[in-house]
């Protein structure tokens, strides 16, 4: 069983849907919890990240995680052409793990006209 | 405005070469990680380093090696390329800290072995 499990799409929406991208992982002592972006050839950049259970908002952005569930999601509201990306979960273990970050497989998400 | 630079977009290698991929940051950052990039994979972490000199083996060290001679680079080596190896290359880099620290990415190099 992977580390981090991502429902791996692709997803294509119209503009202006709600889009819920989302993650399971196995491993309880994760504690910090990320999202991605990466546009067609570039590398990732952060999108958001959390450290405990509950929701946290950014703009049209939602994170959310259950640390009882060990599930994680993303909600993006009146989703735009421009969010047409792939997103990437990332998980990291804190402590002594140095930054080093573990990648669900990503979701290609298509936003049209 | 943190800057992960990788030296190379687009590389074709034959097999059995060997291939340096390097990557430079400019915000004096303490960790520097290289992982690969396979479509249904996701980013899978090949080695990382935390201090100059140090390395660490991540998930999938298999065929490559590392080399952290100064704090600001951090270059992999595919000792001798393989097709299996072709794929996305992204660099990262982060501060230390041991708690939620950011890291930041290079552009990637797409690595193809004939």
């Amino acid at each position: 069983q992977k580390e981090v499990e991502q429902d791996p799409g692709p997803l294509s929406v119209p503009e202006g849907a709600i889009v819920s991208l989302n993650c399971t992982y196995s491993n309880s002592a994760f504690q910090y919890f990320m999202w991605y972006r990466q546009y067609s050839r570039k590398g990732p950049e952060l999108l958001m990240y959390t450290y405990s259970s509950g929701n946290k908002e950014d703009g049209r952005f939602t994170a959310q995680v259950d640390k009882s569930s060990k599930y994680i999601s993303l909600f993006i509201r009146d989703s735009q052409p421009s969010d047409s990306a792939t997103y990437l979960c990332a998980i990291d273990a804190g402590g002594t793990s140095y930054g080093k970050l573990t990648f669900g497989q990503g979701t290609i998400l298509t936003v049209h006209p | 405005d943190v800057k992960v630079t990788q030296s190379s977009r687009y590389l074709v290698k034959r097999t059995g070469e060997k291939v340096f991929l390097e990557c430079v940051q400019d915000m004096d950052h303490e960790n520097m990680f290289w992982y690969r990039q396979d479509p249904g994979l996701g980013l899978r972490l090949i080695y990382f380093s935390y201090d100059v000199k140090m390395k660490e083996k991540g998930d999938i060290p298999e065929g490559y090696s590392v080399s952290r001679e100064k704090k600001e680079r951090f270059s992999l080596i595919l000792e001798s390329a393989s097709t299996n190896q072709t794929s996305m290359y992204l660099c990262a880099s982060s501060p230390e800290g041991t708690s939620n620290t950011e890291a930041f990415f290079g552009q990637g190099t797409r690595l193809t072995v004939v």
